[in-house]
């Protein structure tokens, strides 16, 4: 597998449930980030890890939950969510955390809670 | 603080004739400037950065832009428009004293008629 990702592609999940996003890099990168992308909405920014330490996180609800056990693996465990929190969420990840650093985002997971 | 308006939401041209979309920038500080394209269901893909090199940037699939600082603009064209390149565009900012954040456009949807 090459670049950025992610798994599942497709999550229904009710309310009360909890289930997690995965994201993988093969890219040697240093910095992983969490987006969240909604309809007619700009994409939002929720979590920057960078060498594994979680630098940012973007007043996000605490029923989000994200993990970076190591520099290629990111999570995002996901815990009693509400019917606003459906979206399309992408990974991304770049070689630093310097400005003219591209990131390389995954195909994202297209999450729906009912 | 730093900001992006991508001034068409959409955008419709036919095969084979030029695309220009329209990106203006805010910025403080000396900026990074980036286009992504999402073709449905996919994740973001880099199409051409400007780190402070040249004004004028050549990305993949024949795209350009060019960095006018006077005009705070970051504009993307290409001069013949395929039926593959009907996609969602996104014009990025990013700059040191922000925390190098990438900040995103809104986003333009390019249509292309037969």
């Amino acid at each position: 597998e090459t670049g950025v990702t992610q798994t599942p592609r497709h999550l229904v999940m009710g309310m009360t449930n909890k289930k997690s996003l995965k994201c993988e890099q093969h890219l040697g990168h240093n910095a992983m980030y969490w987006y969240k992308q909604s309809a007619k909405k700009p994409l939002e920014l929720m979590f920057v890890y960078n060498f594994k330490e979680q630098t940012e996180n973007n007043s996000v609800p605490s029923r989000f939950s994200p993990e970076c056990p190591n520099s290629s693996h990111l999570f995002l465990h996901l815990h009693t969510l509400q019917p606003e929190d459906s979206a399309l969420y992408l990974c991304a990840s770049s070689q630093g955390r310097q400005e003219n650093y591209e990131q390389y985002f995954g195909p994202g997971t297209r999450l729906t809670v009912t | 603080a730093q900001s992006v308006t991508q001034l068409d939401s959409h955008v419709s041209v036919s095969e084979g004739t030029p695309v220009l979309l329209r990106c203006n920038y805010s910025s403080s500080y000396s900026p990074s400037l980036f286009w992504y394209v999402q073709h449905p269901n996919k994740g973001l893909q880099l199409l051409l950065k400007y780190t402070s090199a040249a004004t004028l940037v050549k990305g993949i699939n024949g795209f350009e832009a060019e960095f006018k600082k006077s005009e705070t603009s970051f504009h993307l064209t290409k001069p013949s428009a395929h039926m593959s390149d009907a996609a969602e565009y996104f014009c990025v900012v990013s700059a040191r004293a922000a925390g190098n954040k990438l900040t995103f456009g809104g986003g333009t949807r390019v249509l292309v008629k037969p």
